[in-house]
């Protein structure tokens, strides 16, 4: 069975500071990796997904994320925080190896003060 | 545009009455889900279809009902509502196929209160 653990609800850093939202996921095959951002009031946008190819997968928005099987995490990095970023992020994760049947961690809220 | 449409948008509504929340993709995808948001749980699978006629539980399926008679349109019944359905909903669509460039496409949200 999948699973998907989303350490910290909450995130709070600077504007211009590094963000970094951490991941781990449980998979009994290789899995599909997904980051899904969501702004207020508006439904979830993929960000990036890892699909066993590169281990560096960049996304939109300036956001990357690395897959790192020996430590099973998919941790979510971006350079420089903007305003723009503050959103609720989610972590999901696919055994199927399509896109269907995901399997969503709980979220994390990023805020980005001045 | 492709895009995945939900109506209403917004609905409050009482303990017991029918409702139904209507979920439609132009994308002619195979995969159409439906999802529960709730704090501090994320997003909670109810049921999903693989294709026209075939539909399956998903984690939290209690208390729904869902139906693919067509392959663009998955809606959410709700035969007698309670107020712990109280929540926000999501429908996505993707293509059920191994492909590097497949993700799931959201919905923007229906917001159901149950008094």
């Amino acid at each position: 069975a999948q699973s998907v653990t989303q350490l910290g609800s909450h995130v709070s850093v600077s504007e211009g500071a590094l963000v970094l939202l951490r991941c781990n996921y449980s998979s009994s095959v290789p899995p599909y990796l997904f980051w899904y951002v969501q702004y207020p009031n508006q439904g979830l946008q993929l960000l990036l997904k890892y699909t066993s190819a590169a281990t560096l997968v960049k996304g939109i928005n300036g956001f990357e994320a690395e897959f790192k099987k020996s430590e099973t995490s998919f941790h979510l990095t971006k350079p420089s925080a903007h305003m723009s970023d503050a959103a609720e992020y989610f972590c999901a994760v696919s055994e199927t190896g399509t896109a269907s049947k995901l399997t969503f961690g709980t979220g994390t809220r990023l805020q980005v003060t001045l | 545009e492709a895009q995945v449409t939900q109506n209403p948008r917004y609905l409050i509504t009482v303990t017991g009455k029918k409702l139904t929340v209507t979920c439609s993709q132009n994308m002619n995808h195979e995969y159409m889900s439906w999802y529960r948001q709730d704090p501090g749980l994320g997003l909670r699978q109810i049921y999903y279809s693989m294709n026209v006629e075939v539909t399956d539980k998903g984690d939290v399926p209690e208390g729904y009902k869902v139906s693919r008679k067509e392959k663009r349109n998955f809606p959410l019944i709700l035969e007698s509502p309670s107020p712990n359905q109280t929540s926000l909903y999501f429908c996505a669509s993707s293509f059920d196929r191994d492909s590097n460039y497949n993700e799931q496409f959201f919905g923007p949200g229906t917001r159901l209160t149950v008094l």
